[in-house]
């Protein structure tokens, strides 16, 4: 059964710095792995899509890193705001399967 | 990605009623999700749903607790009944990004308190 875990649970940096979240999954089998944001009360917003194949994606700020093998993915922020305050969620769709298994999430807060 | 309208954002609601969620998206799509997020915990998906077909429930939903109707490649609803305390979670839908990238888009959520 693929398990997926996140840590931290939750950090608190101030505003500028780079910071790295981290997600590990248990079975290496996957289709791709997707991180995501949620505010709030709120739904999520996708960030960054990795496919199986990939090492890594970039979209502004963000880079996403995976390793399969090791069953590790990386969520780097740069110059981090305090609008980037939110939980962020890595999930992993699983090899012939249709469903996302989650991590419990990080519940980053920006210092302004 | 498809776009996603989901409705109530949130709802305060009596024990023993029910609810219903409803979730439009912009384009046909095949396969619709449901899941739900507790408070405090990650998402636990509930149910595929299928056009034309039955919902495949996941170990430990049941039909009766939450059914699902999906009439058209559109559209597709959840309902939460017979509530209790415990039912109070955040209950997001969602399906697969257009194109074959494998990505998945939620809608905005339905934030569910049982009184």
């Amino acid at each position: 059964k693929q398990e997926v875990t996140q840590i931290p649970a939750a950090l608190s940096v101030p505003e500028g710095e780079n910071l790295v979240l981290n997600c590990s999954f248990t079975d290496s089998a996957i289709y791709n792995l997707q991180w995501f944001r949620q505010d709030p009360g709120k739904g999520l917003t996708s960030l960054l899509l990795i496919q199986s194949s990939q090492r890594e994606q970039t979209s502004g700020r963000l880079n996403a890193s995976l390793d399969k093998s090791s069953g590790r993915s990386t969520l780097y922020i740069a110059a981090s705001q305090p609008g980037d305050s939110a939980t962020y969620l890595c999930a992993v769709r699983i090899q012939g399967a249709q469903k996302l298994v989650f991590g419990q999430g990080t519940r980053l807060t920006i210092n302004p | 990605s498809a776009v996603i309208s989901q409705k109530p954002s949130r709802d305060i609601c009596q024990r023993g009623t029910s609810l219903t969620i409803q979730c439009q998206v912009d384009s046909q799509v095949t396969m619709m999700f449901w899941y739900r997020q507790q408070p405090g915990q990650s998402l636990t998906l509930i149910a595929t749903a299928n056009q034309g077909s039955e919902a495949t429930y996941e170990s430990g939903f049941v039909i009766d607790k939450f059914p699902i109707s999906r009439p058209n490649l559109t559209f597709s609803t959840l309902t939460v009944s017979n509530m209790s305390p415990e039912d109070s979670s955040i209950y997001l839908c969602s399906t697969k990004d257009r194109g074959f990238n494998g990505g998945y888009t939620f809608g905005s959520g339905t934030r569910l308190t049982v009184v």
